[in-house]
């Protein structure tokens, strides 16, 4: 069935460095991948995303990067801030027309 | 409103008993989707909801788990006798059109089954 693997589960970083999680999805009609980001108590929010025609798109201190032959897709995120401590999830849009998510990764931005 | 509104924001319910959680879309969007959050864990999908059609089903966990959407816009998911696995954080979400797209969620209805 379609599923989208994500790790690592847990990061936690020194602020100012970089942070990077991956992604690996199966359906091979999947065409747009979100990321979101939640916090505590709250619903996921968008922060980036990326479209099948394209391999890399980047904003500000956030970039996702896109590889369709090996179905990998990673979000990179630079000068973390202890703002950026949250639980990102990546998803893929399916060929059947749902949102798929991983399973998450929890982000700790140690100041 | 601006975004995507659930009630209530937290529900207890003893098990046994029926619950039901409402979400309100943003208007003019088409494609809504439910999804279930397990404590500490990912996003489960449960129905998807586009415009007229027949909605997708696949996701829901058992035939105690309904959903509805009336009149392209509110919907609500019908959750009966409930168990004590039942307790997760449900989310909706909603879309402009389907796929390509954002999915814009709510705050999510905390659901514990005592």
């Amino acid at each position: 069935g379609e599923n989208v693997e994500q790790h690592p589960s847990t990061l936690s970083v020194q602020e100012g460095d970089s942070a990077v999680i991956k992604c690996t999805y199966s359906d091979s009609a999947s065409n747009y991948f979100p990321w979101y980001k939640q916090e505590l108590g709250k619903g996921p929010q968008l922060i980036i995303d990326i479209r099948s025609n394209v391999g890399e798109k980047k904003d500000q201190r956030i970039a996702v990067t896109l590889n369709k032959t090996a179905k990998h897709f990673s979000l990179h995120i630079t000068e973390t801030q202890p703002e950026d401590s949250a639980v990102y999830f990546c998803a893929s849009f399916s060929g059947t027309y749902k949102y798929i998510f991983g399973t998450g990764t929890r982000l700790k931005v140690l100041a | 409103g601006a975004g995507v509104s659930q009630s209530p924001s937290n529900k207890v319910t003893e098990k046994g008993k029926d619950v039901e959680l409402r979400c309100d879309p943003i208007s003019g969007h088409t494609a809504l989707y439910w999804y279930r959050q397990s404590l500490g864990q990912g996003l489960e999908f449960l129905i998807y909801f586009q415009g007229n059609s027949a909605p997708d089903k696949s996701g829901l966990p058992s035939d105690r788990f309904s959903a509805e959407r009336t009149g392209g816009s509110v919907s609500t998911l019908t959750i009966q006798r409930t168990q004590q696995e039942d307790s997760a954080v449900y989310l909706c979400a909603s879309s402009p059109r389907q796929g390509w797209t954002e999915a814009f969620f709510g705050q999510g209805t905390r659901l514990t089954v005592v």
